[in-house]
């Protein structure tokens, strides 16, 4: 089994700041994680993800996460926050490749403050 | 590529009717779909995995009666709500891998948003 925790329902901050948005996971076997973001009343994009090859990944619109077995956690940040990066984020796990559902974490929802 | 579609993209019924929303993949095939509902500032849960060619598999707690799943064809997989209730009004969110690669995405597509009045 597996499960996801978002550490913050709401995240604020600053235009221009770092973000940082917490995820841990649990996981009975080694996991497939994901970050996705939902915009109101749309379906989900997928930001980046992690399949056991490199710890650090990078995704789309300035996101990277870092994949930390021994915290097990996939903390997403981005160096430089924008107006257009408000918006919903999850953080998902899924033991298998594919063929498994999706656990996800209850969403972080991010405010990008001018 | 690799696009989903859900149509309706939004419907309102009425209490006791039935609803069909339908998930294709349009570019791909997907021998498997997942179904996941999403209530308002709420996160995603998983309902039920669509398998092509045989019965879907329901996650706990999920009324397989209620939630009538048919995956016909590679590319369509059919969520209908029967006999709908307004605690039934959420957003029905479907995702396929890719059955053709060794991938570990999926893709999701644009949600259904139902309202039962």
């Amino acid at each position: 089994a597996q499960s996801v925790t978002q550490l913050g329902s709401h995240v604020s901050v600053s235009e221009g700041a770092l973000v940082l948005l917490r995820c841990n996971y649990s996981s009975s076997v080694p996991p497939y994680l994901f970050w996705y973001v939902q915009y109101p009343n749309q379906g989900l994009q997928l930001l980046l993800k992690y399949t056991s090859a490199a710890t650090l990944v990078k995704g789309i619109n300035g996101f990277e996460a870092e994949f930390k077995k021994s915290e097990t956690s996939f903390h997403l940040t981005k160096p430089s926050a924008h107006m257009s990066d408000a918006a919903e984020y999850f953080c998902a796990v899924t033991p298998g490749r594919g063929a498994d559902g999706l656990t996800f974490g209850k969403g972080t929802h991010l405010i990008i403050q001018p | 590529g690799a696009v989903v579609s859900q149509h309706p993209s939004w419907v309102i019924c009425k209490s006791g009717t039935s609803v069909k929303i339908e998930c294709r993949s349009l570019d791909f095939q997907a021998t498997t779909m997942f179904w996941y509902r999403q209530f308002p500032k709420q996160s995603l849960m998983l309902m039920a995995t669509s398998n092509e060619g045989s019965k879907a598999t329901y996650e706990q707690g999920v009324e397989k009666d209620k939630f009538l799943i048919n995956h016909a064809s590679l590319t369509l997989s059919t969520l209908t709500v029967t006999s709908a209730h307004p605690e039934d009004s959420s957003f029905y969110i479907c995702s396929a891998p890719n059955s053709g690669i060794v991938s570990y995405e999926q893709y999701f597509g644009p949600g259904t948003r139902l309202t039962v009045t």
